[in-house]
């Protein structure tokens, strides 16, 4: 069975930094791209980024380039989103999610960016 | 950046009677690999997205033979043969043939 398992949301400052982490288990985990997308409160889905396989290969929503960085650690099973400069616009839920097709997505991390 | 329209963005359905949204993007959505890389998620209330179809019209494991996916191009639709109240929730079309990945609206679908 598929399981993604978003951590690391927390209450931050604007301006402030954050890592988010999503634990993968119950595929292989380097065969996928991975996704991060958002959800604000009372709103639509808003796609994030995504990285490749080849773990080198990133898309970022002009919304956040230059600000958030995606990563994953293959041997970890583990797939990162290192936020900086954050705004309050970026208040939402983020998930992860598997493979380019979006097949399977976990039940997110509340990230409130607020003074 | 591709942008994905959907209507309408409410339905208001019957139950056991059909629905249809419609989802079209502002660019063709067929790859240079000759895939479609178009998907529909529906998300239930307090719920995360789950996905009903990937590839315009490949369904994904569980999703019942009431829905179906179909399209080309730059217009796509899902279809729901017969709302059940399990149905109910926004449904949303989402596009990786082109970087950044882009997501429709959503409909939300809610029965009469």
């Amino acid at each position: 069975e598929v399981q993604l398992v978003e951590s690391g949301g927390v209450v931050v400052q604007p301006g402030g930094s954050l890592r988010l982490s999503c634990a993968a288990s119950g595929f292989t985990f380097d065969d996928y791209a991975m996704h991060w997308v958002r959800q604000a409160p009372g709103k639509g889905l808003e796609w994030v980024s995504l990285i490749r396989r080849d773990v080198t290969t990133t898309y970022y929503a002009d919304s956040v380039k230059g600000r958030f960085t995606i990563s994953r650690d293959n041997s970890k099973n583990s797939l990162y989103l290192q936020m900086n400069s954050l705004r309050s616009e970026d208040t939402a839920l983020y998930y992860c999610g598997k493979g380019r097709d979006g097949s399977d997505w976990g039940q997110g991390t509340l990230v409130t960016v607020s003074s | 950046d591709i942008v994905m329209t959907q209507t309408p963005l409410s339905s208001p359905v019957t139950l056991g009677q059909p629905a249809s949204i419609s989802c079209r993007s502002s660019q063709s959505l067929v790859h240079s690999d000759g895939n479609t890389y178009l998907s529909w998620l529906q998300q239930r209330p307090g719920q995360p997205p789950r996905l009903l179809f990937y590839k315009i019209s490949n369904r994904f494991s569980g999703v019942p033979d009431r829905f179906s996916g179909s399209g080309a191009g730059t217009d796509f639709t899902l279809k729901i043969s017969r709302v059940e109240a399990e149905d109910v929730g926004v449904y949303y079309c989402m596009q990786t043939t082109h970087f950044p990945g882009t997501f429709g609206q959503g409909t939300k679908l809610e029965i009469k």
